[in-house]
């Protein structure tokens, strides 16, 4: 079936890099994508969300890109902060359901 | 009150038996979502309710779980029966209206069965 997945499981950054989390889906009807960061025993935190319409949006310290050709998603986060060590989530929103992908964990070193 | 909040946040219970979780959404957010999270592992959409509509079941895992939602509000999840693989996180979103800014999830409700 259709589903969201992510191409890498681990990243490890040193402090003050920039980092890049990618994500593939495969659902075209999707129209709104969705990042999450979830920390150790807490619920997903929302980052950044784009629609299907845009290429680009940018927020505070994160750029999430969208190539609807290659279906491919991605979340950079710039000056990574120790604070960032996370599970980083994409997810997509089909007909009012989010469906997610297994998580990157991102690991930052000092 | 802010946030989505659920109760109880950890519940460990005897194989067999019943148990409740329960999730206050947002005030005002129409759609109300539960999820699974098995350790290490993404979320398991299980069942979503969007103001009077009636409720998309179908990722319940199976007919030992159960779902409502009272008033458009407060959620409560129902698992009959417990079996060890019930054993993870279960989570709760709410969204508004529009769905533009997320979802918001609470912290979710850790079950173990022993």
């Amino acid at each position: 079936g259709e589903s969201v997945g992510l191409h890498l499981p681990t990243l490890s950054v040193q402090e003050g890099d920039n980092s890049i989390i990618n994500c593939a889906y495969s659902n075209s009807a999707s129209d709104y994508f969705i990042w999450y960061k979830q920390e150790s025993g807490k619920g997903p935190q929302f980052i950044i969300d784009i629609r299907s319409n845009m290429d680009k949006r940018q927020g505070q310290r994160v750029t999430v890109l969208l190539n609807k050709t290659v279906k491919h998603l991605s979340l950079q986060i710039a000056a990574t902060q120790p604070g960032d060590s996370a599970v980083y989530f994409c997810a997509e929103d089909t007909l009012g359901r989010l469906y997610f992908g297994r998580g990157t964990q991102l690991t930052v070193w000092p | 009150g802010a946030g989505v909040s659920q109760s109880p946040s950890n519940k460990v219970t005897e194989k067999g038996k019943d148990v409740e979780l329960r999730c206050d959404p947002i005030s005002g957010h129409t759609a109300l979502y539960w999820y699974r999270q098995s350790l290490g592992q993404g979320l398991e959409f299980l069942i979503y309710f969007q103001g009077n509509s009636a409720p998309d079941k179908s990722g319940l895992p199976s007919d030992r779980f159960s779902a409502e939602r009272t008033g458009g509000s407060v959620s409560t999840l129902t698992i009959q029966r417990t079996q060890q693989e019930d054993s993870a996180v279960y989570l709760c979103a709410s969204s508004s209206p529009t769905g533009f800014y997320g979802y918001t999830f609470g912290s979710g409700t850790r079950l173990t069965v022993v």
